[in-house]
């Protein structure tokens, strides 16, 4: 299986503020990564995929980067409607699983 | 617009088979582009990928118990996973990926409790 971390675990950060969130995977992924967004009781909902394309309405602020096993998703400058949980997931082989990280916790400072 | 919706009972009981259908509607399930698959999501907890259309390669730690399979002529698709405990309770979510891409539709998720 491929292992999926995520760091930090909650960051917390105020409005305006630039945002790093980064994702390792235990062995090489390629590109094949995405980046969801999930608030409380809602679906996740897509924001990258092949680890920098961003989704289709996602705001510019977002932008994601890296390949093989180290990744990033930044936002550039926080908005209210940004404070969520995020999670990558690895899409690389079936025979691995498709491995989401353990999540990331953005909330307010 | 795309839009899934899970159904199912909500309450499991031990060693049974949880049986869930994701309705599809706005689309179609026999598009080539597309997989469809489930993702679950124990309370308090994070993601969890459960498999997708595109193999038989399923979630490893759920071993030989889920089996997904599309129904074209009902245009939906379903998941069955079988001797389930406690540990199987979670939010289930049927969802879309595209070929290359990430999981870019959900439905809105079906609570399952496993319990006797």
């Amino acid at each position: 299986d491929i292992q999926m971390t995520q760091s930090p675990s909650t960051l917390s950060a105020s409005v305006g503020d630039r945002v790093t969130i980064t994702c390792r995977a235990s062995q090489s992924v390629s590109r094949w990564l995405a980046w969801y967004q999930q608030k409380p009781g809602k679906a996740p909902k897509l924001l990258i995929s092949k680890a920098s394309s961003l989704e289709s309405g996602v705001p510019s602020r977002f932008s994601g980067s890296g390949s093989g096993t180290e990744f990033t998703l930044t936002i550039s400058s926080l908005e209210p409607d940004d404070f969520a949980t995020y999670y990558c997931q690895q899409y690389n082989s079936y025979s691995e699983g498709f491995t989401f990280g353990p999540g990331t916790k953005v909330d307010i400072k | 617009q795309l839009q899934l919706q899970e159904s199912g009972p909500g309450l499991v009981k031990p060693s049974e088979t949880l049986s869930l259908t994701c309705i599809v509607s706005g689309g179609s399930v026999s598009s080539s582009n597309y997989y469809w698959g489930w993702i679950r999501q124990p309370p308090g907890k994070g993601l969890e990928w459960i498999g997708d259309s595109g193999s038989t390669y399923y979630n490893p730690s759920l071993k030989s118990r889920v089996t997904i399979s599309v129904d074209t002529s009902k245009n939906q698709f379903s998941l069955k996973l079988s001797s389930v405990t406690a540990a199987d309770t979670a939010m289930y979510y049927c969802a879309r990926r595209p070929v290359g891409y990430g999981t870019d539709v959900w439905g809105q998720g079906t609570t399952v409790t496993v319990s006797s």
